[in-house]
C-alpha cells in the first residue's frame, strides 16, 4: 500500500509565477491535509479537504492561495504570483476517516524555493 | 487546544534510552496526547497516542502520570536513525484535525 505521494519533490519559481503542488492520499484515504513548515519551525496547518468539499481553510492565506481536491486525481494546492515568503516546504497528509483524523499520513513533502 | 512545552534538543548516545518530558498543563478531559517523529527533509510520522496510564507498541512507550498534565515518550535503547525532531501534540481525537505542531525537541543520537 503506497504511502502519501507528493509531486514535485522539489519546485523552483520565480516571483510572480504560479505553483503547483500536487498530493495523492494513501488508497482508502478520503480526507486530505495540508501544512506548510518555514525553516526551523513546527508545521502550521493550512487546509482540510474532503472529495470536492473544502471543509476548513482557516489556516490559508486569503489571497493567492487555493486549494481542491477533485473527485478524481490528486489534491492540489495553488499559490499564485509567489513571493519569496511562500519558500517552505509543503506537506501534505491524509487519514482514512475523520473520528482518527489525530493520525494522520504525511507525505514526504514539496520544498518550494522563489527566487 | 492545550499548550504544550518540551525541550528543544537533546543529546544522547547509541543503545541509551531517552525519555522526552512534554507538559500540558491546561490538558483538557477529552484531550489525548500524541507524538509525532520527523526526520529531516520528511513529514512528521506518528509514533503513538494515549490517554493516561502506559501505552507501548514496537516503536516507543508513552507514560502519562494520573494528573495528566505531562507526558513521557521513551525510546529504548536508541540507535543514530532516531535522531530526528519529536512533536508532542495534545487535543482531542475525534475532532482535532488541525495538528498544531509546536517546535519540538530535536534529539541527536551520537555514535
Amino acid at each position: 500500500n503506497a504511502g502519501v505521494m507528493q509531486n514535485p519533490r522539489h519546485l523552483v519559481r520565480r516571483r510572480g509565477q504560479e505553483a503547483r503542488l500536487r498530493c495523492s492520499p494513501m488508497k482508502g484515504h478520503s480526507h486530505v491535509y495540508w501544512y506548510r513548515q518555514l525553516p526551523e519551525e513546527g508545521l502550521k496547518f493550512m487546509v482540510y479537504l474532503q472529495k470536492e468539499n473544502i471543509i476548513d481553510e482557516s489556516g490559508m492565506p486569503k489571497e493567492r492561495f487555493s486549494a481542491e481536491f477533485p473527485k478524481e486525481g490528486p489534491s492540489i494546492l495553488r499559490i499564485q504570483q509567489v513571493v519569496r515568503g511562500d519558500s517552505a516546504a509543503y506537506f501534505c497528509a491524509s487519514s482514512p476517516k475523520r473520528d482518527r483524523a489525530y493520525e494522520q499520513y504525511f507525505g514526504p513533502g514539496t520544498r518550494l524555493t522563489v527566487t | 487546544l492545550a499548550k504544550t512545552t518540551q525541550p528543544i534538543s537533546m543529546d544522547s548516545y547509541e543503545g541509551q534510552e531517552v525519555n522526552i518530558t512534554c507538559s500540558h498543563n491546561n490538558i483538557a478531559t477529552n484531550d489525548y496526547i500524541t507524538w509525532y517523529q520527523q526526520f529531516p527533509s520528511q513529514g512528521p510520522r506518528f509514533i503513538i497516542q494515549g490517554y493516561k496510564t502506559k501505552v507501548t507498541n514496537e516503536v516507543a512507550s508513552l507514560f502519562i502520570p494520573a494528573d495528566r498534565k505531562s507526558s513521557t515518550l521513551s525510546l529504548p535503547r536508541v540507535s543514530l536513525s532516531d535522531t530526528a525532531v519529536y512533536y508532542c501534540l495534545v487535543g482531542r481525537m475525534d475532532s482535532s484535525y488541525k495538528l498544531i505542531f509546536g517546535s519540538g525537541t530535536r534529539l541527536l543520537v551520537r555514535p
